[in-house]
Order: structure tokens, then sequence, then C-alpha cells
């Protein structure tokens, strides 16, 4: 079985300064990873996406992450963030088949001006 | 192109009451899901189809019934709600049995059981 570990429940930036959001996951089989991004009161739209491409996978809204296997990690950036950035972000990891797919707990990112 | 959609987008029951909550999608989906949300759990899934005439159990189904109606409905039931089940339900769907096909997620439905 799969799993993912999200560092920090809570991450606070200034606006134009770089995000990162933690991610590490666990997994038997090579691991297929997401982000997704969850406005208040809309459900969870996909950032972006490994499935063993490329280790740097580029999403929508300029987020970028990086796969790592030697570290189990997925890790969220952005460069600069902005206001509409706050929201908050879920790691999912996927192996074997769809149907077990996993959520990490989420980590809100508040964006102060 | 709708998307997913979810019916309704709130909910409250009290102690016993049953409901069913519906979810439609129009992308020609095959695999569609059920999932609970709550406060620093991420989403846990409660039920899915990996294709139309099929269900199966996912990691909290009990207290759970669902129905896939055809290839683009899929409904779950609260036979008799309990105020653990007080929660933000999503249906998301998703392209085929390839794990690296994404899902794509409904807006959420908000029960609360009193």
């Amino acid at each position: 079985a799969q799993s993912v570990t999200q560092l920090g429940s809570h991450v606070s930036v200034s606006e134009g300064a770089l995000v990162l959001l933690r991610c590490n996951y666990s997994s038997s089989v090579p691991p297929y990873l997401f982000w997704y991004v969850q406005y208040p009161n809309q459900g969870l739209q996909l950032l972006l996406k490994y499935t063993s491409a490329a280790t740097l996978v580029k999403g929508i809204n300029g987020f970028e992450a990086e796969f790592k296997k030697s570290e189990t990690s997925f890790h969220l950036t952005k460069p600069s963030a902005h206001m509409s950035d706050a929201a908050e972000y879920f790691c999912a990891v996927s192996g074997g088949n769809n149907n077990d797919m996993r959520f990490g707990a989420g980590t809100r990112l508040t964006v102060k001006p | 192109n709708a998307g997913v959609t979810q019916t309704p987008k709130f909910q409250v029951l009290k102690t016993g009451q049953s409901m069913t909550l519906q979810c439609a999608q129009d992308m020609n989906h095959n695999s569609m899901y059920w999932y609970r949300q709550d406060p620093g759990m991420g989403l846990r899934l409660i039920y899915y189809s990996a294709s139309e005439g099929t269900t199966d159990k996912g990691e909290v189904p009990n207290g759970y019934n669902v129905s896939r109606l055809n290839k683009r409905e899929f409904s779950l039931r609260l036979e008799s709600a309990a105020p653990s089940q007080t929660s933000v339900y999503f249906c998301a769907s998703s392209g085929g049995g390839d794990y690296s096909y994404e899902q794509y997620f409904g807006p959420g439905t908000r029960l609360t059981v009193t």
C-alpha cells in the first residue's frame, strides 16, 4: 500500500516570496504522484502530476514539483507567491491501480500582503 | 461540459435519517469514486466503481452503500445517518484503469448529522 505525508499543515508566506510545500511518499511500486489545489468551498483541481516521463513537472499557475526517488519526495514550489495562491494543497500517490489513490492531510497556504 | 456535478450542495439530517447523494459526470469516464473529507485527514475513499456495473469498498465503507446506475451516474446512500458521518463528500471520476489518470472532482456536498 502507498501513503503520503505532507509536512506542515499550515504554511504562510509573503506575496512575492518562494512557496515550498513538502510531500513525502511511500509506495511499494513505482508511484504516480499528484498535487491538487482546493479553493474555499470548491472541489479539488489538478495542479500537476508525475507519471515517470520527467522528474521535474510543470503545472498550472506557475507551480512545479520535482520527483526525487532517493528522498521519496515530491515537493511543490512556486518562485513568487500571489494572493490568489491562498488555498489548501493536497499531495496524492497512486500505485497499482487507479482505485488506490491516497491523499495527504493537506497544507493550507496563506499569502500575506 | 459540466464535468462532475453533485446534488445537493448542503444537507442537514437527524440521526437515523437516510439520504442519497447524487453524482453525475459527462466526460465518458469509466471510473467513479466517493470520498469524504474531514479536517486534518485529507480525503478518504468510501467506495469506487471501476466500470459500469461494478462497485468496490474503499478505505472507509461502513455505514454507506453505492449504486452505479449507468456510466454517468454514481450515487452514495446513507441508510441510517450518524453524527460521525458529518463531513464533506466529494465525487470524482477518471478516464480508466491506468493509474496515471488524474481524477476530476465535483464541488462537494456538505452534510451535517445532528
